[in-house]
Order: C-alpha cells, then structure tokens, then sequence
C-alpha cells in the first residue's frame, strides 16, 4: 500500500479482555516497529521485526503483550488480559530495513474501561 | 540510555512567522541520527527532516531547516515562514548509527495563529 495501515483505528474494551492490533507495512519494507505512546509515559519503543524475526523484544511491558509477524508483511500485536494502564495510542512503523528512516501509521488509540 | 529532552511544552506563532523548537540529548555514541517528526490531530508521525551526526551541513528540507550543535549535544528545528497546517506536535527523535530504536522527546506542541 501507499503508507503504513493501522486497524482498528479505535478500540474501546473491557478490563479483562484481550485485544489484536494490526499493522500492514509499506509494501517491501523488511523492517517493522511498534510503539506506544501515552500522556504518562511518552513515546516508548515496544519490539522490532527483520523479516519475520523479532531480534528484539525489550521494550514488552509485561508477558501480557506479544506480536507476530508472517510472510514478512503484516503484524498482529496482542495484548492478553488488558488493564487500564494499556490505554494507550500504539504506532506500527515500517522501513526499508534496520536503521533507515522509520514511516509511521495513523496508530490505534485503545481505551481500557 | 539516550534521553532527548524538548523543554518547551508548548510554541504559539503567528502565520508567516518563523519559530524555532529546541531539543537537547545525551550520547556518549559519536555516530548517530537525529530525526525531527511531526504529529498532526489525524494521529500520524510524518518525517520532517533527518540530520546524520557525522554530516556538519545542517540539514534542510523547503521550510524546516536544522541547527545542529554536535558538541553542544543540541538539534533545534526552525520553521520558517509559519503555515496554518504546520499546526501539530514536534517530536525530536534519536537513533544509534546501526541501530534502529527510536528515543523519542516529550514532544512540542506548535500552535499557528492566522
């Protein structure tokens, strides 16, 4: 596509449920980040795909979160049992590899009631 | 740990006008990148400008323009001749040479008045 795709665009759940997030990379972009942005914390970096590997997981909050990524394109990030510290907007990002410029979506605001 | 730090909250300028945002960060890396975003209401970072810290030309794209201060460990953006769609938050981002974490600052909400 065009640009980086974000779905939903909104996502408003219960405390307690589990909720997917999706990210469509610019088309040939090998690289893929996610992120979280919230009033309290800023913009924190959550992990980052090459392909369909994550050589870097560090920024998981807690083993509630994961994400896959298949056939070097999209990526699902999942958040399991959600609490109200979750509410947050989360950026997918997507580049031609590591380390070049990173092209962003419109992000996923998730409201935790 | 890279921390970047935009101590101004908060910039109002009237259109046509120039105003210019400060972002401050901490390395002990000698190469690295420096990337200002922008993000509109619609929620999306766009790419303003890039400045490669081994470059001394300071980078410029149409109305945004750079001054980078290596040794002063400073990268503020200037924009010139203010538009009303320049209105958005402006986020000063950090990046390791052969990394590809982003560190990103507090953020700066710009504000053009016509």
């Amino acid at each position: 596509g065009a640009g980086v795709s974000q779905s939903p665009s909104n996502k408003v759940t219960e405390k307690g449920k589990d909720v997917e997030l999706r990210c469509d990379p610019i088309s040939g972009h090998t690289a893929l980040y996610w992120y979280r942005q919230s009033l309290g914390q800023g913009l924190e970096f959550l992990i980052y795909f090459q392909g369909n590997s994550a050589p870097d997981k560090s920024g998981l909050p807690s083993d509630r979160f994961s994400a896959e990524r298949t056939g070097g394109s999209v990526s699902t990030l999942t958040i399991q049992r959600t609490q109200q510290e979750d509410s947050a907007v989360y950026l997918c990002a997507s580049s031609l590899v590591g380390y070049q410029p990173q092209h962003f979506g419109d992000g996923t605001r998730l409201s935790i009631l | 740990a890279q921390t970047v730090t935009q101590s101004q909250p908060e910039m109002s300028v009237q259109e046509a006008e120039t105003v210019t945002l400060s972002c401050t960060y901490d390395t002990s890396e000698s190469n690295y990148y420096l990337f200002w975003y922008k993000q509109p209401p619609s929620r999306q970072m766009i790419l303003v400008i890039r400045q490669e810290a081994y470059k001394q030309q300071n980078a410029t794209e149409n109305r945004f323009s750079v001054n980078f201060q290596k040794a002063a460990k400073s990268f503020s953006l200037k924009i010139s001749d203010s538009q009303l769609g320049d209105t958005a938050m402006y986020f000063c981002a950090f990046m390791k040479q052969d990394d590809y974490k982003l560190s990103f600052g507090a953020g700066t909400t710009v504000t053009v008045r016509a």
